[in-house]
């Protein structure tokens, strides 16, 4: 009964290094989302994918890059990460798009130095 | 613009009263509403949802009420314990729905 499960659950990183967070859900969902979630400015869109193979930009994709190559598994990439992405970071994720509710992850706190 | 937005950003109660979390969102186009609670270190976990054709809905001691005409929606907690302390969010389907959008949240302290 695992839900949605992210790794890893913290990591600290330097400016410029890059990183892979995996996201993966076993509820047979379509859609697969990608939050940051900042003080006093609530969870904001990054990316999101409505099916494997697929994927679209959210509110605030500069400086990330996903990838849906499997319908369970959602991974956000940082290239080159900037101070500015220090975050906790959510994934989610949806039977469908419209009128649904999102199952969250326990999120990834990330510290980039 | 799209927006969803709490009135106030905490809320203290004394265990057992009635809490009652307010929302305000600026869409009248948006048909669906999710309420979310998010404790410490955890991920946001759904509550309750209401789709607009709607004024109430009951949970396990949650009420989620929508006025559409003042576009405001809330959550009423019964008998609010102190595991009730938690952030709760409401979000609203946009109008592409392609995703939620989050209000900032409501700090709710239980004290007993």
């Amino acid at each position: 009964n695992a839900g949605v499960t992210q790794t890893p659950k913290f990591r600290v990183l330097k400016t410029g290094q890059s990183m892979t967070l995996l996201c993966a859900q076993d509820m047979n969902h379509e859609y697969m989302y990608w939050y940051r979630q900042d003080p006093g400015m609530g969870l904001r869109l990054i990316h999101y994918s409505v099916g494997e193979g697929t994927t679209a930009k959210g509110e605030v994709p500069d400086g990330y890059n996903v990838s849906r190559l499997k319908k369970q598994n959602f991974l956000l990439g940082l290239e080159s990460a900037a101070p500015s992405q220090t975050s906790v970071y959510f994934c989610a994720s949806s039977y469908s798009r419209k009128n649904q509710p999102q199952h969250f992850g326990d999120g990834t706190r990330l510290s980039i130095l | 613009g799209e927006s969803v937005g709490l009135h106030l950003p905490t809320l203290s109660v004394q265990e057992g009263d009635n809490s009652i979390i307010n929302c305000a969102y600026s869409n009248s186009a948006s048909d669906y509403f999710i309420w979310y609670k998010q404790e410490s270190g955890k991920g946001p976990q759904f509550i309750i949802d209401i789709r607009s054709n709607m004024d109430k809905r009951q949970g396990q001691r949650v009420t989620v009420l929508l006025n559409k005409t003042v576009k405001h929606l809330s959550l009423q907690i019964a008998a609010t314990q102190p595991g009730d302390s938690a952030v709760y969010f409401c979000a609203e389907n946009s109008q592409a729905g392609t995703a939620l959008i989050f209000g900032k949240g409501t700090t709710l302290s239980v004290s007993s």
